[in-house]
């Protein structure tokens, strides 16, 4: 079974800096997809980004970006120039590729905390 | 356009009764799925439904259940309630499923369920 483990509870970063949050992932399958989901404290998730795993280059969404190690199966999210609306929590997310689009696998998440 | 939207927002029930909660997905959208998320649990998938079927189950005893309707939206119902099964309950909808790219899932708000 695939899992999901996001090793940082909370994390905290100053407004203008870059903060990363960790993510890693355990799978036997080959092509897959990973996502990073925002829940800020109104509780409406979206979507931050998403990583096909057949693709080699690191998607990047604006100020949002992620560092995808495939052998390492390791899924980081960069947010560069932090702001007071980034405060949330962010959950890394697995799916599997084709077939149903539910059943997405979620790590613990990490509440991130934007200091002004 | 519309949102997903869920109903009803909170919710409090007694241990023993049963609740239906309501997921209205985004128009055009034939798949919902839904999440169940806990501090102590994290987001866990419940099921998934397209076209009135439901695709795929997590790991969840049978007192939770759903179903679609023709229109898209879909109701679940959980049966003889446990304290444990106060959480927060997500839908989630999207185009349906594919053999290639994911589509996007869309977050409603959430029904808050507190069960005394």
């Amino acid at each position: 079974a695939q899992t999901v483990t996001q090793s940082q509870p909370e994390m905290s970063v100053q407004e203008a800096e870059t903060v990363t949050l960790s993510c890693t992932y355990d799978t036997s399958e080959s092509d897959y997809y990973l996502f990073w989901y925002k829940q800020p404290p109104s509780r409406q998730m979206i979507l931050v980004i998403r990583q096909e795993a057949y693709k080699q280059q690191n998607a990047t969404e604006n100020r949002f970006s992620v560092n995808f190690q495939k052998a390492a199966k390791s899924f980081s999210l960069k947010i560069s120039d932090s702001q007071l609306g980034d405060a949330a929590m962010y959950f890394c997310a697995y799916r599997r590729y084709g077939g149903s689009q539910g059943n997405l696998i979620f790590g613990k998440g990490t509440k991130l905390s934007v200091k002004p | 356009k519309a949102g997903v939207t869920q109903t009803p927002r909170y919710l409090i029930k007694t241990r023993g009764q049963q609740v239906t909660l309501s997921c209205s997905p985004i128009s055009g959208h034939r798949s919902v799925s839904w999440y169940q998320q806990t501090p102590g649990q994290g987001l866990q998938f419940l099921f998934e439904y397209f076209s009135e079927t439901q695709r795929n189950k997590g790991n969840f005893p049978g007192r939770f259940s759903g179903r679609q309707f023709s229109n898209s939206r879909s109701e679940m119902n959980v049966s003889t309630l446990e304290l444990g099964d106060s959480a927060l309950y997500l839908c989630a909808s999207s185009f349906g499923p594919s053999r290639g790219p994911a589509y996007e899932q869309y977050f409603g708000p959430g029904t808050r369920l507190t069960v005394t």
